[in-house]
C-alpha cells in the first residue's frame, strides 16, 4: 500500500516520559500535518511540515516538536508526557500545501500512566 | 480562528432510512467543507466536499448541501446501510494560506439492521 502509515499503531508511556511518533507520507505527498484526536472529539491540529520546514502551528506547547526528513516522512516528539496527552495522534499528508487531498493515516494511540 | 460545531453527536436511523448530519462555522470567509467518515480503528476518511462557490453536491447516496448566508452546512445520507455507521466529522477552513482544518467534534452514526 502506497497510503500513509504511522508507527507504533499503539503505545503506553508514562507521564513525564518523551515519546516519538513516526509517519510515512503518501507517494508523491510532500507535506505532513499532525493532528491530536482525544476520545470523542474531532481531530486537532498540531502542525504542518512542508518541504523540511515547520509550516504552522496550532494551539500546543513547545514540548510539542516535530521534524520531515528528505524522504518527507515526519516525526512527532512530545516532552514531559501529561496525562492529557493520551489521545490518537493522527498524521495527514498532502501534495503542496492544499488542504484538500487530505490522506490520513490510521493514528497512532497513545495511552499515559 | 474557525470554529466548527456539529449535531447531533449521536444518531440512530434505521436501514434504508435518511439521516442528516448538520455543521455550523464561525468564519464567513471559510469556502472548503469536507466530510470524513471513521470506522472504528480506521483513518478517517474524505467522502465528500465542497466549495463555497456551489450550494449541494451529490455522490450517488450521500450529498452535502451549504448555505452560505447562514454560516452552516450538512450531509445527508439516503437509503442508509449498516456499513453507512461510523463517526462522521465535518471541517471548514479557508482555503487561500490554509495549513490546517478545523474539525466538528463529531456524529456517531447507528444504522439499526
Amino acid at each position: 500500500e502506497t497510503g500513509v502509515t504511522q508507527s507504533p499503531t499503539h503505545l503506553i508511556k508514562t507521564r513525564g516520559q518523551q515519546v516519538t511518533l513516526r509517519c510515512s507520507s503518501q507517494s508523491g505527498h510532500n507535506t505532513v500535518s499532525w493532528y491530536q484526536q482525544a476520545l470523542g472529539q474531532g481531530p486537532q491540529f498540531i502542525f504542518q511540515y512542508y518541504r523540511e520546514e515547520e509550516n504552522g502551528r496550532g494551539n500546543f506547547p513547545p514540548r510539542f516538536s516535530g521534524l520531515q526528513f528528505p524522504n518527507y516522512s515526519s516525526e512527532l516528539n512530545v516532552n514531559a508526557l501529561e496525562l492529557d496527552d493520551s489521545a490518537l495522534y493522527l498524521c495527514a499528508s498532502s501534495a503542496g500545501q492544499e488542504i484538500y487531498g487530505y490522506t490520513f493515516g490510521s493514528g497512532t494511540r497513545l495511552t499515559v500512566v | 480562528g474557525e470554529n466548527v460545531e456539529q449535531h447531533p453527536s449521536t444518531l440512530s436511523v434505521q436501514e434504508g432510512d435518511s439521516a442528516v448530519i448538520k455543521c455550523t462555522y464561525s468564519d464567513s470567509a471559510s469556502n472548503y467543507f469536507p466530510w470524513y467518515k471513521q470506522e472504528l480503528g480506521k483513518r478517517p476518511q474524505l467522502i465528500i466536499d465542497i466549495r463555497s462557490n456551489v450550494g449541494e453536491k451529490k455522490d450517488q447516496r450521500i450529498a452535502v448541501t451549504l448555505n452560505k448566508t447562514a454560516k452552516h452546512f450538512s450531509l445527508h445520507i439516503t437509503e442508509t446501510q449498516p456499513e453507512d455507521s461510523a463517526v462522521y466529522f465535518c471541517a471548514a477552513v479557508k482555503m487561500a494560506g490554509a495549513n490546517n482544518l478545523f474539525f466538528g467534534t463529531g456524529t456517531r452514526l447507528t444504522v439499526i439492521p
